[in-house]
């Protein structure tokens, strides 16, 4: 069974602040890295997808670096807005069809 | 909007009743999935789709039976349930199942409670 791990659990800051979280994974299982956004009453939303060891992928002010060899990718907000507050979800691609997800971060931007 | 979309939203139902979740997607994709998201718990696959055929069933009790009757149709039908298995069901898409470097696509989700 593949442990992915998220931290923290869960996050507030203030508006302005800029923010990092955490995904940990097994390194010898790597096939690629997701990240997606997850707004409450809404569906996830793809933010990136990482194949490579030193990826960086941006997408305006959040942006995701990735190592497969310690096994580990951050994820950046920078200057964070009421409306990035979601669940932040990591998940491992394995090249048997299925992602295996984290538990999230529920990250809450204080106006 | 992501193009999966999901039909009923919130579902109440009893041990004993039969009931269907419905899944499309408008994105030509090739693969359809199911997953769960039980409280506290991290989304766990269920059921996976390519090209209308089932290429992985996540040791998932007989209770659930997936139908895909065209790439762009995901069935979920339920029978017997137990209230543990009252849980958000998320359907997703991508373009390919061979590998996990395509971003998935999910609908919405079904709340579903089991009385």
């Amino acid at each position: 069974i593949l442990n992915v791990e998220q931290s923290p659990q869960s996050l507030h800051v203030q508006e302005g602040d800029s923010t990092n979280f955490t995904c940990s994974f097994p390194s010898s299982n790597f096939y690629a890295l997701h990240w997606y956004r997850w707004e409450t009453a809404k569906s996830p939303e793809a933010l990136f997808v990482m194949t490579l060891n030193g990826d960086e992928k941006k997408k305006g002010r959040i942006s995701a670096t990735l190592n497969t060899k310690e096994g580990y990718s951050y994820l950046y907000i920078k200057g964070s807005q009421p409306e990035d507050s979601a669940t932040y979800l990591c998940a491992l691609g394995g090249s048997n069809y299925k992602l295996t997800f984290g538990k999230g971060t529920l990250l809450t931007v204080n106006p | 909007e992501t193009g999966v979309t999901q039909t009923p939203r919130h579902l109440v139902m009893g041990m004993t009743n039969k009931k269907s979740l419905k899944c499309e997607q408008h994105l030509g994709h090739n693969a359809m999935y199911w997953y769960k998201q039980s409280a506290k718990k991290p989304l766990e696959l269920m059921f996976v789709y390519s090209l209308e055929e089932r290429v992985e069933n996540n040791s998932v009790p007989s209770r659930f039976s997936p139908e895909c009757p065209n790439s762009s149709h995901l069935f979920l039908h339920l029978h017997t349930l137990q209230p543990e298995d009252s849980a958000l069901y998320l359907c997703a898409s991508s373009q390919d199942e061979t590998s996990g470097r395509y971003e998935q696509f999910f609908g919405p989700g079904t709340r579903l409670t089991v009385l």
